[in-house]
């Protein structure tokens, strides 16, 4: 595609449920990150991707997040027995060789955990 | 965490006015980035200095990199009411803890009255 693409563009879920956000980056581009951003805050980075290989998952915050790109394209963050604090926009970013060249940023998943 | 903090946190301006956003970070970098956002919408990079470069310009804009303060600035000038938005300055490679992906920091809201 011509963009960065999310889906879905909002997410509803009761506490407890399972979701899973899915990131379609810009093709060919090697490099996938997952931030989370809180309104009025910058966005925080969760875990990072080159090819299929998750590089990075220091940012993800409990084991219940996980996030896989099994064919080095699509990526999908799962957070398990959603709770109330995970409530947020969930950005997926794509560069082309990692971060030594600027990130391209899709439109987020709004998460709200009710 | 974050590793960039811009500073102010708020910005108001007239329209035809210069504004300046600094931002400091804490550790090694191979490069510094600065993106904008729109009212909650996607993350839009405006540039990117890499660490050897000091100052770097694209159109109305103006980044200045000092490696051995940890600090850049971003200067828009001639401001115009589109350039409200929420800015955020980006590091990229932190040598020192490894990360190699981008890192946000929390953000300067300016806002350009017409």
């Amino acid at each position: 595609g011509a963009g960065v693409s999310q889906s879905p563009r909002y997410k509803v879920t009761k506490r407890g449920q399972d979701v899973a956000l899915r990131c379609d980056p810009i093709s060919g581009h090697v490099s996938l990150y997952w931030y989370r951003q809180a309104l009025g805050q910058g966005p925080e980075f969760l875990t990072y991707f080159n090819y299929e290989a998750q590089q990075d998952k220091s940012g993800l915050p409990n084991d219940r997040f996980s996030a896989e790109r099994p064919e080095g394209s699509i990526s999908t963050l799962t957070i398990q027995r959603t709770e109330q604090r995970d409530s947020a926009m969930y950005r997926c970013a794509s560069s082309p060789t990692g971060q030594r060249t600027e990130a391209f940023f899709g439109q987020g998943t709004r998460l709200t955990v009710v | 965490s974050q590793q960039g903090e811009e500073d102010p946190q708020a910005l108001s301006i007239q329209e035809g006015e210069n504004a300046t956003m600094n931002c400091s970070y804490k550790t090694s970098i191979n490069n510094l980035q600065w993106y904008r956002q729109n009212s909650g919408r996607g993350l839009v990079h405006l540039i990117l200095i890499r660490s050897n470069e000091r100052e770097k310009h694209s159109g109305r804009l103006r980044v200045t990199l000092d490696t051995s303060k940890k600090s850049s600035s971003l200067l828009i000038t001639a401001s115009r009411a589109a350039d409200t938005a929420s800015y955020f300055c980006a590091t990229g490679a932190s040598k020192d803890t490894g990360r190699r992906a981008l890192t946000f920091g929390s953000g300067t809201r300016l806002q350009v009255q017409p």
